[in-house]
């Protein structure tokens, strides 16, 4: 149980344009969703931490209307890059975690990039 | 601000020796510690976890020991094998809520 998945795992988009990364929990309830960002060669960071049907709160340094975040229902959490620029082009990876418990369960990850 | 970091950037180590990760924390009031194990391409992969109240943990082939004196976490492989090949993040938690802070990882390369 506790399996993530992410779609797409590999998007290729031009600069200026839009792109919709989805994250579901399949087998179990996410009351909390968590979107990292990750660098070639580098650690994840958190960019922002979204509850189901509230407000995402980003970490400082998140641009919160270039990465929209929505957690509408307990399975499923979007990250929309927008206008997207060349500098976005990275590891995208979501995870997610049952209400009461402090374990993540990531996805496998989305590589993006922008042209 | 509160950081975790690790010693040891990369790790060569031989088929069927043990391996040891090491990893500093600096955010006493977190409450539990986890390993996670990433491969190329790959989201992280859950290994082992420890709580603030305890100083060893064992699994399959994976110990973590805690020493909260010196805010250090190490992981130990037993065995290692080609599979164990990847790239190894510390992270600790519950200082802020359900958030992780990961450290900055260590790659494993098993050589056979």
């Amino acid at each position: 149980g506790a399996v993530v998945s992410q779609h797409p795992s590999r998007v290729i988009c031009k600069s200026g344009t839009s792109v919709k990364i989805e994250c579901r929990s399949l087998d179990f309830q996410a009351t909390t969703m968590f979107w990292y960002r990750q660098f070639p060669k580098k650690s994840l960071m958190l960019m922002a931490t979204s509850n189901e049907g509230s407000k995402a709160t980003y970490e400082q340094g998140v641009e919160k209307d270039k990465f929209l975040i929505n957690h509408a229902s307990l399975t499923l959490s979007t990250l929309t890059v927008t206008s997207a620029h060349p500098e976005d082009s990275s590891f995208y990876i979501c995870s997610a975690s049952r209400a009461g418990g402090y374990e993540q369960y990531f996805g496998p990850g989305t590589r993006l990039t922008v042209t | 601000g509160e950081s975790v970091g690790l010693h040891l950037p990369t790790l060569s180590v031989q088929e069927g020796d043990n391996s040891i990760i090491n990893c500093a924390y600096s955010n006493s009031a977190s409450d539990y510690f986890i390993w996670y194990k990433q491969e190329s391409g790959k989201g992280p992969q859950f290994i082992i976890d420890i709580r603030s109240n305890m100083d060893k943990r064992q699994g399959q082939r994976v110990t973590v020991l805690l020493n909260k004196t010196v805010k250090h976490l190490s992981l130990q492989i037993a065995a290692t094998q080609p599979g164990d090949s990847a790239v190894y993040f510390c992270a600790e938690g519950g200082a802020a809520g359900n958030k992780l802070t990961f450290g900055g990882g260590t790659r494993v390369l098993v050589k056979p």
